[in-house]
């Protein structure tokens, strides 16, 4: 069963980057069948998503964040990887790493395998 | 943004009710409309794909239903362990956006 793993700093400072890897195992990142997201939970709060990258490395990111995120894959060592740039404490958030899927009738696209989610403070 | 409206926000309710949660999108999405079941501390759990797909596991108690704009999310027979926090998600374009949660609580 695949499983996906978040890691990273808990404590970022204001105006720094934020960086975070998932690590996936039992299964390959590179399937042509799916495509590999970020998404965050303020504490409290509700999800947000942050973007997704396919294994050949194509990005779609959330207008949202204003061009701040930036997702990268090394399939030589099945990892993914987020760099959130000029954080603010608005940025604290848990953040998931996420397997994106697609509905085999009617092809809408879903998250179906979720990283346990890691908890990033932005803080002085 | 297609903006996902949920209802109620929360509910109380008790083991062996029948619940209904709605899930109302902006503009028409078809049928690419997901649930979503969240514990606390732990990351969401696909439930529905495609508005109606039960995903592999999931029990029969929970069925989805809609189109277009209007969608629910059905358990049938509420179990200990289904009170948790549900989300609606559309799959139809970029930014996917969620709904802002329906919190099902012990009454």
């Amino acid at each position: 069963q695949m499983q996906l793993q978040e890691s990273g700093p808990g404590l970022v400072m204001p105006s720094q980057t934020l960086s975070l890897t998932c690590t996936v195992s039992a299964g390959s990142i590179s399937s042509d069948d799916y495509s590999w997201s970020w998404i965050r939970q303020p504490p409290g709060k509700g999800l947000e998503w942050i973007g997704y990258i396919i294994s050949g490395g194509n990005t779609y990111y959330n207008p949202s964040l204003r061009s701040r995120a930036s997702i990268s894959v090394d399939t030589s060592t099945n990892r993914f990887s987020l760099k959130l740039s000029s954080v603010t404490a608005t940025d604290t958030a848990v953040y998931f790493c996420a397997r994106r899927g697609r509905d085999v009738i009617t092809l809408g696209d879903y998250f179906d395998i979720w990283g346990q989610g890691t908890l990033v403070t932005v803080s002085s | 943004d297609i903006q996902m409206t949920q209802s109620p926000s929360s509910l109380s309710a008790s083991v062996g009710d029948r619940v209904t949660i709605t899930c109302r999108a902006s503009q028409s999405i078809g049928k690419y409309l997901n649930w979503y079941q969240q514990k606390l501390g732990k990351a969401p759990k696909l439930l529905i794909s495609g508005a109606f797909s039960l995903q592999s596991g999931v029990p029969s108690r929970f069925s989805g239903s809609g189109s277009g704009t209007d969608f629910t999310l059905t358990i049938s027979t509420l179990q200990p362990e289904d009170f948790a926090t549900y989300y609606c998600q559309q799959g139809f374009t970029t930014p996917y956006t969620f709904g802002q949660g329906t919190k099902l609580e012990i009454k």
